[in-house]
């Protein structure tokens, strides 16, 4: 069975660091790309960064371009996503989703989510 | 960047109905690089169709997608309670490569 546990979220002020893990397990880690899909409260999907199976290649989204880095250690099934300067419209529920293979157009497999929020 | 605009924003219908849920693309998308995903309150989001009209594992067959170009459907031929939920398209394109969902269609009973 596919899992995908998130965790690391938490409350920061605006300006501040958070690094959010997804450790996975029930399927070969480094086969499939990974990515962070954020919801803010009440609101819609929004993508944040994706990462291929390897590890070669990363992708961002315009509105935290230059702040999130992605990275993953496939000896530890684990996803990571660093993120700096954060600002109040980065709160939301972070989710990590597995692609459908080593580069993929879709999401087959979500985690729960872990909630940041950043306020003052 | 390609922007995918959902109709209705909701639809209310009661159990036994069929639900036709349109996804519209700003732009024309392969029909290899469209999805559709399922979320109930307080859960995280379920591949339903991948492929603009393939269904993902375990997926009951009164769920079907179709479409091309800009114009997809989601369609689900006799819904069951269970199927009261948020509806999400989404999109994969451009250099560099991004993802874009739409905003949603809520499904809720009439």
């Amino acid at each position: 069975e596919v899992q995908l546990l998130e965790s690391g979220g938490g409350l920061v002020q605006p300006g501040g660091s958070l690094r959010l893990s997804c450790v996975v397990s029930g399927f070969t880690f480094s086969s499939y790309a990974m990515s962070w899909v954020r919801q803010a409260p009440g609101k819609g999907l929004e993508w944040v960064s994706g990462i291929r199976g390897s590890g070669s290649s990363s992708y961002y989204a315009d509105a935290v371009k230059g702040r999130i880095t992605i990275s993953r250690d496939n000896s530890k099934n684990t996803l990571y996503l660093q993120m700096n300067s954060l600002r109040a419209e980065d709160t939301a529920l972070y989710h990590c989703a597995k692609g459908g293979s080593a580069w993929s157009a879709y999401f087959d497999s979500w985690g729960q989510g872990t909630l940041v929020t950043v306020s003052s | 960047e390609i922007v995918l605009t959902q109709s209705p924003g909701t639809l209310s219908l009661s159990p036994g109905e069929r639900a036709t849920l349109s996804c519209r693309a700003s732009q024309s998308v392969s029909s290899n690089y469209l999805a559709w995903y399922q979320q109930k309150p307080g859960q995280a989001p379920r591949l339903l169709i991948f492929g603009a009209s393939s269904r993902a594992t375990g997926i009951p067959d009164r769920f079907s997608g179709s479409g091309s170009g800009t114009d997809f459907t989601l369609s689900i031929s006799r819904l069951e309670p269970e199927d009261f939920a948020v509806y999400y398209c989404q999109q994969y394109g451009g250099s560099p490569p991004l993802f874009t969902f739409g905003p949603g269609t809520k499904v809720d009973v009439k």
